[in-house]
Order: C-alpha cells, then sequence, then structure tokens
C-alpha cells in the first residue's frame, strides 16, 4: 500500500516561498497523477494543482501563477512551491495520489506564515 | 468554474439514524463526484468515488447515490466511529472544488 510523507518548513515568513515536498513510499510515481490540497484552520479543503508523473501539471487559477508543482522521479517525490505568501496561505497542506479521485492522502503539514 | 454547493452544514443524529448528505454541482459533473471523511486531526479518507462506486475496505453502510447534478451521500445506521465531517468534491473539470462540509455530530 502506497504511503505519502509532507516535509517542509513549518514556518514561513510574509513575502517568502513555501516549499514541501511529498515522499512516497510503498509504490511508484509513475504512471499516477499526484494532487496538492490545502485547509485552512478551522476551514475546508482547497485544491490547489496536481502533477502527472510525465511532468504536466496543472493549479487552481485562484492562485495565479504563485504554483509551482514537480516532481523526481528518481526520488520518487513531487513537490510544491508558492511563492509570495501571506497569512491567508496558513494551512495545513497535503499530498494525495490521484486525480479523478484521492484514494490515498498524506497526513498533512502544517504551514503557518507569520514574521 | 463549477461550484458544488454542500447541505446541510451540520446535522445532529443519533447511532443507528439514518443520515443524508447532500451536494448539488452548479452544472453538469457527470459522475465526477466523490465523498470524502475527516475526523479531527487527521487527513480526508476517501469513502465514494464516481458518485457511486464504495472504496475497497468502506464498509457497506455507506452509499452515493447521482440524479442529475445532486448527489447524495447516505450512511445506514449511524456508527460511533462515523461522527465526523464529510465533503463532497467536484473533479470533472478544473478548477477541482469541494464542498462546505457537513459537520455530523452526536445528537
Amino acid at each position: 500500500q502506497v504511503q505519502l510523507q509532507e516535509s517542509g518548513p513549518g514556518l514561513v515568513k510574509p513575502s517568502e516561498t513555501l516549499s514541501l515536498t511529498c515522499s512516497v513510499s510503498g509504490g511508484s510515481l509513475t504512471n499516477y497523477y499526484w494532487t496538492w490540497v490545502r485547509q485552512p484552520p478551522g476551514k475546508g479543503l482547497e485544491w490547489i494543482g496536481y502533477i502527472y508523473y510525465s511532468g504536466a501539471t496543472n493549479h487552481n487559477p485562484s492562485l495565479k501563477s504563485r504554483v509551482t508543482v514537480s516532481v523526481d522521479t528518481s526520488k520518487n517525490q513531487f513537490s510544491l512551491n508558492l511563492t509570495s505568501v501571506t497569512a491567508a496561505d496558513t494551512a495545513v497542506y497535503y499530498c494525495a495520489k490521484g486525480l479523478d479521485y484521492l484514494a490515498v492522502w498524506g497526513s498533512g503539514t502544517t504551514v503557518t506564515v507569520s514574521s | 468554474d463549477i461550484q458544488v454547493t454542500q447541505s446541510p452544514s451540520s446535522l445532529f443524529a443519533s447511532v443507528g439514524d439514518r443520515v443524508s448528505i447532500s451536494c448539488r454541482a452548479s452544472q453538469s459533473v457527470n459522475y465526477y463526484l466523490n465523498w470524502y471523511q475527516q475526523k479531527p486531526g487527521t487527513a480526508p479518507k476517501l469513502l465514494i468515488f464516481f458518485a457511486s462506486n464504495l472504496k475497497s475496505g468502506v464498509p457497506s453502510r455507506f452509499s452515493g447515490s447521482r440524479s442529475g447534478t445532486d448527489f447524495t451521500l447516505t450512511i445506514s445506521g449511524l456508527q460511533p466511529e462515523d461522527f465526523a465531517t464529510f465533503y463532497c468534491e467536484q473533479t470533472y473539470s478544473i478548477p477541482h472544488n469541494f464542498g462546505q462540509g457537513t459537520k455530523v455530530q452526536i445528537k
């Protein structure tokens, strides 16, 4: 059974870049889609974007051009970069397997944007 | 963007009750509608995919149905471990969207 684990800084300063990595174990990235979702404190889920193992990607237009999702098949990891962060980007960030439905989720990592 | 409106936002129910949660899409999403369960402090878990397909390992008391752009998650015989927040998600078009969530609480 594939398992996902998010990692990255828990605190990011305003205007800086949030960088997270999702490590995939128990299976390969190959031939699958991988998705990022976030959840602000006490609120609902927001879809951020996805990447295919080949590198094809798309993201939520509400985040404008601040989002970059990348993949490293040699490390069995995919990553999220979110630039110019503000307090509104404070959330639990989840990585998940799939696109049409999210069958497996990481446990999530909390990112706080604060100076 | 396709919006998904979930209702109710919360409900109170007792163990053994039959519970229904609705999700309405602002336009056709075909069968691209999924249901997730989330307990406090944990990641969401997939229950139902493509409107009515039960994920392997999910108890059969959970079921999903579709009528046009209206979708329903039904729990037949609520169990103590079912008290949680439930979300629908449309994956028909980008950006994918989640409903606002329904919190199922103990009466």
